[in-house]
């Protein structure tokens, strides 16, 4: 069982270039995010899916997009990379999406990290 | 005013000391809550979750406060192993999930 991949593990950048960060569970999970974090300031929300063909915002989502096509992806793009986006972003999933699953004491599942840096 | 305060530390303490973070909330709409671990570069990873009637997993409890907004994790007889960044996370009205920036811990033998 994998879990959570997360690909590229190291990525450097130059700045305007665009990537994207790829994140795959094999755990069936509905609920799929992505954080950023940054010395001092914890993990941050960028965006967040509770199923396939649905996302939403976090609480930083700004110069980046996501798509949730399947259950089992949710890639993270970098439209054109600035130095603020030098952080480590990890992806994470868990079983429930909403009300009445039961869902809400599930751990939640973190992939490896991506360690990025924007020249 | 961060959503989820903790001291970032660190707390040094030898091996087999009592040590207890604390950790504060401001949404009083908040729902569930938790302990997560995080060791140098690596993943946050689940300790536990925190009920309103405090529970206890081996050497690990945690104590929540909804009236002061306040959830405590209390670690007795503590080991080199237990070494890590130890966040605070709340899940909000919206099912998303809060993260505080950590109380490092550095147990010394």
């Amino acid at each position: 069982n994998a879990g959570v991949t997360q690909t590229p593990k190291f990525q450097v950048l130059k700045t305007g270039q665009s990537m994207t960060l790829q994140c795959a569970q094999d755990m069936n999970h509905e609920y799929m995010s992505w954080y950023r974090q940054d010395p001092g300031m914890g993990l941050r929300l960028i965006h967040y899916s509770v199923g396939a063909g649905i996302t939403d915002q976090g609480e930083v989502p700004n110069g980046y997009n996501v798509s949730r096509s399947t259950t089992e992806d949710f890639p993270l793009r970098l439209l054109s990379a600035a130095p603020s986006q030098t952080s480590v972003y990890f992806c994470a999933s868990r079983p429930g999406r909403g009300p009445g699953t039961g869902w809400g004491n599930q751990p939640q599942h973190f992939g490896d990290g991506t360690r990025l840096s924007i020249l | 005013r961060k959503e989820v305060e903790q001291d970032p530390g660190p707390f040094n303490v030898p091996e087999g000391a009592t040590v207890a973070f604390n950790c504060t909330y401001s949404n009083s709409a908040s729902q569930s809550f938790f302990w997560y671990r995080q060791d140098c570069r690596k993943e946050p990873k689940l300790l536990m979750s925190v009920y309103s009637s405090g529970n206890e997993d081996g050497r690990f409890t945690a104590q929540l406060n909804r009236a002061s907004q306040y959830i405590s994790l209390l670690i007795r007889d503590s080991k080199l192993s237990d070494s890590a960044t130890y966040l605070c996370v709340v899940m909000d009205s919206s099912y998303k999930l809060i993260f505080g920036s950590g109380t490092r811990l550095l147990v010394r033998p």
